[in-house]
């Protein structure tokens, strides 16, 4: 069965540099997502994207944030400046409407040091 | 705002046994979708089952079942002749169908299955 792919599992990046989360939805799927979940807390929507743009962010995807569909199989998250507080499981997501169920990657576990 | 609580942060089942994990949500909407993800500590977020609110019949899938009381806003998760293989953190989760895309989760409950 097809997978939402992201790399790489395990992210360590000093604070205050830039980080870039990468993601491969599945191939037929058109609404791409990104989640992230600090530890011990709940899964939190980021950022909807949709033929090129985005559709929908939270109001924790500020400036520092942007995603990018660089060719058309990639889906990127960047995270500029980061701080100690990013430090989360990003999963990036995806589904073929935006009807049908969200199909998760493994994660990206982000710490920052 | 719409929000989503699990109230059991921990259970634990036997092997062959049967468990119910809770879910309350709240929300002004009548229209809408409920979905239980299961997370196993190989990380990557399944999704178990699915319930459009329009439908009053509950959704089941194998040995997972839903009791979707729309009334109460309540969705629960039984999970019948429980398995090892079980064993995950549970997601439930909300969302509109319509203007918005993003699910809200709940905090999720922690199964533990004993054999």
């Amino acid at each position: 069965e097809p997978e939402v792919t992201q790399t790489p599992s395990h992210q360590v990046t000093q604070m205050g540099q830039e980080v870039i989360l990468r993601c491969v939805p599945i191939s037929n799927h058109l609404y791409f997502y990104w989640y992230r979940q600090i530890l011990g807390q709940k899964v939190e929507f980021l950022v909807s994207f949709y033929n090129n743009e985005i559709s929908e962010k939270s109001e924790i995807f500020d400036d520092q944030f942007s995603v990018e569909r660089p060719d058309g199989s990639n889906f990127t998250l960047k995270i500029r400046s980061t701080k100690l507080e990013d430090s989360a499981m990003y999963f990036c997501a995806s589904s073929p409407d935006r009807y049908q169920p969200q199909h998760f990657g493994d994660g990206t576990r982000l710490s920052i040091l | 705002a719409q929000t989503v609580t699990q109230s059991q942060p921990e259970m634990s089942v036997q092997e062959a046994e049967t468990v119910t994990l809770s879910c309350t949500y709240d929300t002004s909407e009548s229209d809408y979708y409920l979905f239980w993800y299961k997370q196993p500590p190989s990380r990557q977020m399944i999704l178990v089952i699915r319930q459009e609110a329009y439908k009053q019949q509950n959704a089941t899938e194998n040995r997972f079942s839903v009791n979707f009381q729309k009334a109460a806003k309540s969705f629960s998760l039984k999970i019948s002749d429980s398995q090892l293989g079980d064993a995950a953190m549970y997601f439930c989760a909300y969302r509109q169908p319509y203007n918005t895309d993003k699910l809200i989760f709940g905090t999720g409950t922690r199964l533990q299955v004993f054999p």
